[in-house]
């Protein structure tokens, strides 16, 4: 079974860049059965999908998100990351990384990491 | 503003059946499966259904989801007090090529 851990900063100055990093464990990146994405959630809020990357580096974002938004894959530290510049506090949420399963609509989520941007 | 339409709450009471909907269009229920989840507070969220009616496993067959055409429901039966949470419904968007959510149901047990 695919597990997913998320790592980065809890917290990030307004303007900056905020950067986030999947490790992925039980699974292969490169296996191509998968979207890797990220999906965020603010408080209260139902989740918001931020965007996907294929492990060839193929990659659909957010439009609401797509200016300022960069995923990226490492298949030799099967791992998948998340850049989020010029941030301001709407961006204060948890970010979570996700596996979607390509054969069917199931999906592995990782515990989240709750990101407060703040000066 | 979320892209799949769920009603704000829902309640019953112990034993009761509660159904809570979630309302897409022709881009993402209407051509997808549909998924359902579950998060308890300070947790991330459970899949509860998958492909519009399939139970993960270990997932209780109190919990079954639907869908007709831009719609999908998820029944619960034999309501108990540890169901009560937030619910979420997803679907794959083809327009965006991404995952759309619901903004979410409160369920209340009485």
């Amino acid at each position: 079974q695919v597990q997913l851990q998320e790592s980065g900063p809890g917290l990030v100055k307004p303007s900056q860049t905020l950067s986030l990093t999947c490790t992925v464990s039980g699974g292969s990146i490169s296996s191509g059965g998968y979207y890797w994405s990220w999906i965020r959630q603010h408080p209260g809020k139902g989740p918001e999908w931020i965007g996907n990357i294929y492990y060839s580096g193929s990659t659909y974002y957010n439009p609401s998100l797509k200016s300022r938004v960069s995923i990226s894959v490492d298949t030799s530290k099967n791992q998948f990351s998340l850049r989020l510049n010029s941030v301001t506090a709407a961006d204060t949420a948890v970010y979570y990384c996700v596996a979607l399963v390509l054969a069917a609509s199931f999906d592995y989520w990782g515990q989240g990491t709750l990101v407060t941007v703040s000066s | 503003q979320s892209v799949l339409t769920q009603p704000p709450s829902a309640s019953g009471t112990p034993g009761q059946r509660v159904s809570i909907s979630c309302s897409g269009s022709s881009s993402n229920i209407g051509r997808n499966a549909v998924n359902w989840y579950q998060q308890l507070p300070g947790t991330a969220p459970k899949l509860l259904i998958y492909d519009s009616n399939q139970r993960p496993s270990g997932v209780p067959d109190r919990f079954s989801g639907s869908k007709s055409g831009t719609s999908a429901s998820l029944a619960i039966s034999g309501l108990q007090s540890e169901d009560e949470a937030d619910y979420y419904c997803a679907a794959w968007d083809d327009s965006l090529n991404g995952r759309v959510f619901g903004g979410g149901t409160k369920l209340t047990v009485l």
